[in-house]
């Protein structure tokens, strides 16, 4: 069974940085065309995609956010990781992490977001 | 960036309706489209991969056409569990969502 889950603090105060974690099961990056997508959504609004970490480690930034954002994989305890450096109240949201299995395919396992409130 | 443009932002309609949503992306995407359910206080679900693909799982009264920039999901008969949010996505050059359409009881 994939499953992937979301973790990290509740609420973080302006310019704070935030650092999210996606453990996840049932795959791994050793399967060539796997990446894993962080994707938010601010209460009421659309879904926004934020970075994207490759099987082959390469890495990929939303053009709006790149200066704040920072992915990163840990393949021995099946996670990735995202920063977002000076955080805003604009930026909360509700913030998912999903799994692509390959090149062609969609984002076809998500985890259940973790809600993030910036405020001070 | 490419840009994603839905249409409409609300539909109204009622059970049984055949509906489509029209998705068009600023620039051609060839078939590198992906489209999503949504309920409220729920992750997305992935329903149709590379334009017209269903996922599986997916009933097959959701269909999905087009290439290059215009894009279509079709739900033949809608059913009382399709009332949600959809979503379309490129993923020809990084990964864009199109601003979602509210299909709700009419």
């Amino acid at each position: 069974q994939v499953t992937l889950r979301e973790s990290g603090p509740a609420l973080v105060k302006p310019t704070q940085t935030l650092t999210l974690t996606c453990t996840f099961s049932g795959f791994s990056f050793s399967t060539n065309g796997v990446c894993v997508i962080w994707v938010r959504q601010p209460p009421g609004k659309a879904l926004e995609w934020l970075a994207v970490i490759d099987w082959d480690d390469d890495k990929h930034y939303s053009t709006s956010l790149k200066t704040r954002l920072t992915i990163s994989k840990d393949t021995s305890k099946n996670q990735v990781v995202l920063t977002m450096t000076n955080m805003d109240p604009v930026d909360t949201a509700t913030y998912y992490c999903a799994r692509r299995l390959g090149l062609l395919d969609g984002f076809d396992i998500w985890g259940q977001g973790i809600m993030v409130t910036v405020s001070s | 960036d490419i840009q994603m443009t839905q249409s409409p932002s609300t539909l109204s309609a009622s059970v049984g309706d055949r509906v489509t949503i029209t998705c068009r992306a600023s620039q051609s995407i060839s078939s590198w489209l992906a489209w999503y359910q949504q309920k409220p206080g729920k992750a997305p679900r992935l329903l149709i991969y590379k334009a017209s693909s269903l996922q599986s799982g997916v009933p097959s009264r959701f269909s999905g056409s087009g290439s290059g920039t215009e894009f279509t999901l079709t739900i033949s008969s809608l059913q009382p569990d399709d009332f949600a949010t959809y979503y379309c996505q490129q993923y020809n050059s990084d990964w864009t969502f199109g601003q979602g359409t509210r299909v709700e009881i009419k």
